[in-house]
């Protein structure tokens, strides 16, 4: 069975400080993804990471992985109040690009 | 260009009770999925559906949960005497091929 393990669950941080949220799953996979969630409010594609290697970047949020290593990290570069929120990664389950894992999921507070 | 939509946002039942949770696809969109997140916990998959099909029910409990997407209107979860342990946040999903999850904001399920 997959299961998918982020670290930490709760998170709270300065503003302009950076810091890494990591997923790491526990069967291969080449499938990954990152989502936000806001209370209450539905989740937001944020990264779709499909290779070894992978690195993507959108403002103060880059994500990669390592499928050797079966590790994901999203990290969060000088944070800003709005980026509070919970984020999730979700592994492909054999690859699947539907039938996802989630993770817990990251709650990240961002104080001025 | 309407999202994914799900309703109600709300509901509360009793124990025994039916609950049914309805989801329109975003616009162009055929392949339906529902997932589930308990309380502090990831999402999980439950139904893969297309126009009148299930493709992949692997996550679905075994008895009281059905899924269906009829060739005319919403996809519907139906869930029969519901009990304490399935109050839950349901998630809608929709796809076109090889898109990305688009989610829904769910169905928040109390059961009393």
């Amino acid at each position: 069975e997959l299961k998918v393990e982020q670290n930490p669950l709760f998170l709270s941080m300065q503003e302009g400080k950076n810091y890494t949220i990591y997923c790491n799953y526990s069967t291969t996979s080449d499938r990954l993804y990152w989502y936000r969630q806001d209370p209450g409010k539905s989740l937001e594609s944020l990264f779709v990471l499909l290779s070894n290697g992978a690195v993507k970047q959108e403002g103060r949020l880059m994500a990669s992985l390592d499928t050797k290593a079966r590790l994901s990290t999203l990290h969060i570069t000088a944070a800003v109040h709005d980026l509070s929120a919970t984020y999730f990664c979700a592994v492909g389950d054999g690859g699947s690009n539907y039938k996802l894992t989630f993770g817990k999921g990251t709650l990240l507070t961002v104080n001025p | 260009n309407a999202g994914v939509m799900q309703n109600p946002r709300h509901l509360v039942r009793r124990r025994g009770q039916e609950a049914r949770l309805r989801c329109s696809p975003m616009k162009g969109h055929s392949h339906v999925y529902w997932y589930r997140q308990l309380p502090e916990e990831g999402l999980k998959f439950m139904v893969y559906l297309q126009k009148e099909n299930i493709i992949d029910e692997s996550g679905m409990p075994k008895e009281r949960f059905s899924a269906e997407f009829p060739k005319e209107g919403p996809s519907i979860l139906r869930i029969q005497q519901v009990v304490r342990g399935d109050s839950a946040a349901y998630f809608c999903a929709s796809t076109a091929e090889s898109s990305p999850l688009h989610f829904g904001n769910g169905t928040r399920l109390t059961v009393t």
